[in-house]
């Protein structure tokens, strides 16, 4: 069984720009999460989408932004990029929200920012 | 909004000594997880509690969901060179989103 998977691996933007960071979840999973992991930080919650539907936000400005596609993999946008948004992004899923299921990771996209 | 603290920060051993960590919350939680993080990669799932005082292993890793639903922690036995990396605790409360601690790093001497 697949993993989550994560695109791309590394990104490289300049401030001001936008990027998009991509996450296809475990085969039957409905539920994904954002996570920022900034260097010797542990991970801050960004945004959970289950079913299509934003369930929750982070403490984060609304450049920060995403969406869940219908086959359930969802992308990650970040406009007009700051210099402190370098950090990996981590991406991970889990089963429906009924039980509490654990959350499995993907290994990140590592943005950096110059 | 809901702390976790976790300790110690890092952590030197000898191989083959038995490791302990713990986090600790400022609310009660219904779910902690435990989670070790690898050098460029995602961290990945090592035990999840979610009873109070629920003690579940996984090998040679035990991990406990304290009574009070404020504390959880996590015991390594007999260390190997591959227990080197990060370890996160990460608990929740209902229907909400995880809160990760900041992380214990493990490194162990040979």
């Amino acid at each position: 069984e697949a993993g989550v998977t994560q695109s791309p691996t590394h990104l490289i933007k300049t401030r001001g720009q936008q990027a998009t960071l991509r996450c296809s979840p475990i085969s039957g999973h409905t539920s994904v999460y954002w996570y920022q992991q900034a260097l010797g930080l542990g991970l801050q919650f960004l945004l959970w989408y289950d079913e299509g539907e934003e369930r929750n936000r982070g403490n984060f400005p609304p450049r920060f932004s995403g969406r869940q596609f219908p086959n359930y993999s969802s992308e990650l946008n970040v406009n007009a990029l700051e210099l402190e948004d370098s950090a990996l992004y981590l991406c991970a899923s889990s089963l429906g929200q009924g039980s509490y299921p654990p959350q499995h990771f993907g290994d990140g996209t590592r943005l950096s920012i110059l | 909004g809901q702390q976790l603290n976790q300790s110690p920060q890092s952590m030197f051993i000898q191989e083959g000594e038995d490791v302990s960590m713990n986090c600790t919350s400022s609310s009660i939680f219904n779910t902690w997880l435990w989670y070790k993080q690898d050098p460029g990669e995602g961290p990945v799932l090592l035990i999840a509690l979610y009873k109070a005082g629920e003690l579940t292993s996984n090998g040679r890793l035990t991990a406990q969901f304290g009574i009070t639903r404020k504390d959880s922690f996590l015991n390594i036995s007999a260390s190997i060179p591959s227990d080197v990396g990060i370890y996160f605790c990460a608990g929740r409360s209902g229907n909400t989103p995880l809160v990760f601690g900041k992380g214990t790093r493990l490194s162990v001497i040979a």
